[in-house]
């Protein structure tokens, strides 16, 4: 498939380190936010999601943070696999459980073997 | 249980022609939006349906038009095409009925414009 999401910030890592990818987000209603991670020619996978009333959850090697101060979002993915190579992209959702997601530009990691 | 499913994936159109591209969401799930997704401009959203009902609407002109039917089933239909409509046209289905449901992605339909 092709490739979207040219001209990326990349991030580059170890196989076996950990990696963190922040986002910043616009809206301070946003009461709900996702990560999605995308592999080439496929559509966004769910990887977690975390409400305003949260600061942290945490998943299977991942974690979200959430700092509603400033705005900020946060994916912890302990021991990086070659498989998590894709690009992330955070979501914030306006209108809470309606379909209206605003999206981050993406993240592209990279995982060195 | 089946993801959300589109069709086409692939397709090649000419300019001013339109398109019409479909979604199945996930069984049990009322609300359904569409995204677009350029390199330049990143994943945009498009419009939400629950219900048969258009819900919200992004940025997009008028020529971008879509509808819901009784079985949540979906559709887009882009009129007029223009070069700039070449993107990957996501759809993603949710309960939609409380905070916080899980918003699904199907894997897109691939649009060329030539």
């Amino acid at each position: 498939g092709e490739s979207v999401g040219l001209h990326l910030p990349t991030l580059s890592v170890q196989e076996g380190d950990n990696s963190i990818i922040n986002c910043a987000y616009s809206n301070s209603a946003s009461d709900y936010f996702i990560w999605y991670k995308q592999e080439s020619g496929k559509g966004p996978q769910f990887i977690i999601d975390i409400r305003s009333n949260m600061d942290k959850r945490q998943g299977q090697r991942v974690t979200v943070l959430l700092n509603k101060t400033v705005k900020h979002l946060s994916l912890q993915i302990a021991a990086t696999q070659p498989g998590d190579s894709a690009v992330y992209f955070c979501a914030e959702a306006p209108g809470g459980s309606q379909g209206n997601l605003i999206f981050g530009k993406g993240t592209k990691l990279s995982v060195k073997p | 249980k089946a993801g959300v499913t589109q069709t086409p994936r692939y397709l090649i159109k000419t300019r001013g022609q339109q398109v019409t591209l479909s979604c199945s969401p996930i069984s049990g799930h009322r609300s359904v939006s569409w995204y677009q997704q350029t390199p330049g401009q990143g994943l945009q959203f498009l419009f939400e349906y629950f219900s048969e009902t258009q819900r919200n609407k992004g940025n997009f002109p008028g020529r971008f038009s879509g509808r819901q039917f009784s079985n949540s089933r979906s559709e887009m239909n882009v009129s007029t095409l223009e070069l700039g409509d070449s993107a990957l046209y996501l759809c993603a289905s949710s309960g939609g009925t409380s905070k916080g449901n899980t918003i699904y992605f199907g894997e897109g339909s691939w649009l060329t414009v030539v």
